[in-house]
């Protein structure tokens, strides 16, 4: 069965230095999107994707998030300048249409220190 | 505002036993309710979607839209149900979902 993968699994950085979080979405999903997962927190939808551009993002995806598909098959997460409110889990996940069923992948743990 | 509630962080039942899975939510207008499992070691998993009105493993779950609730069940609770389950709700038009913060199911032998 196809799956969303994401790299890598665990990605440690220091405080105000870019990262970028990789994501290979379901071949033939249209539709891409980014949550994370703060420890001990809910997990927190960032933003959707579609026909490359952002469909709708939330309060957390400010001006230091930024979203890319640069080829037919990454999806990429960009954090500008991390902060250590940045440490999370980190979800991609793709699906067929807006409202068909959305596939996680296994998530980058990323680590702000 | 939309929210998810799943009241109990932990359910901890013999197996055999009765499982019942509390969610309620807050939404003006009607969402699309889900359930999502993680197993250890495993990515996050549609387990079922009210619109699909379908038992998966043994799991249902009933929209109740004057309680606003869509609690999971299931008659008899094996070991392989352990997992952190999580309720959420998306709209028809948007794209996000929105997710409760989860029920770790623990299954007793």
């Amino acid at each position: 069965e196809p799956e969303v993968t994401q790299t890598p699994s665990h990605q440690v950085t220091q405080m105000g230095q870019e990262v970028i979080l990789r994501c290979v979405p379901i071949s033939n999903h249209l539709y891409f999107y980014w949550y994370r997962q703060i420890l001990g927190q809910k997990v927190e939808f960032l933003v959707s994707f579609y026909n490359n551009e952002i469909s709708e993002k939330s309060e957390i995806f400010d001006d230091q998030f930024s979203v890319e598909r640069p080829d037919g098959s990454n999806f990429t997460l960009k954090i500008r300048s991390t902060k250590l409110e940045d440490s999370a889990m980190y979800f991609c996940a793709s699906s067929e249409g807006v409202n068909q069923p959305q596939h996680f992948g296994d998530g980058t743990r990323l680590s702000i220190l | 505002a939309q929210r998810v509630t799943q009241p109990e962080k932990l359910l901890s039942v013999f197996k055999g036993a009765p499982v019942e899975l509390k969610c309620n939510y807050s939404y003006s207008g009607s969402p699309e309710l889900f359930w999502y499992v993680q197993y250890s070691r495993q990515r996050l998993q549609l387990l079922l979607r009210h619109i699909s009105r379908e038992s998966i493993k043994g799991f249902t779950a009933d929209l109740n839209k004057g309680e606003t609730s869509f609690h999971l069940k299931k008659p008899f609770a094996q070991e392989e149900d352990s997992a952190m389950y999580y309720c959420a709700l998306s709209s028809v038009s948007a794209s996000k979902i929105i997710f409760g913060s989860g029920t770790r199911l623990s299954i007793r032998p």
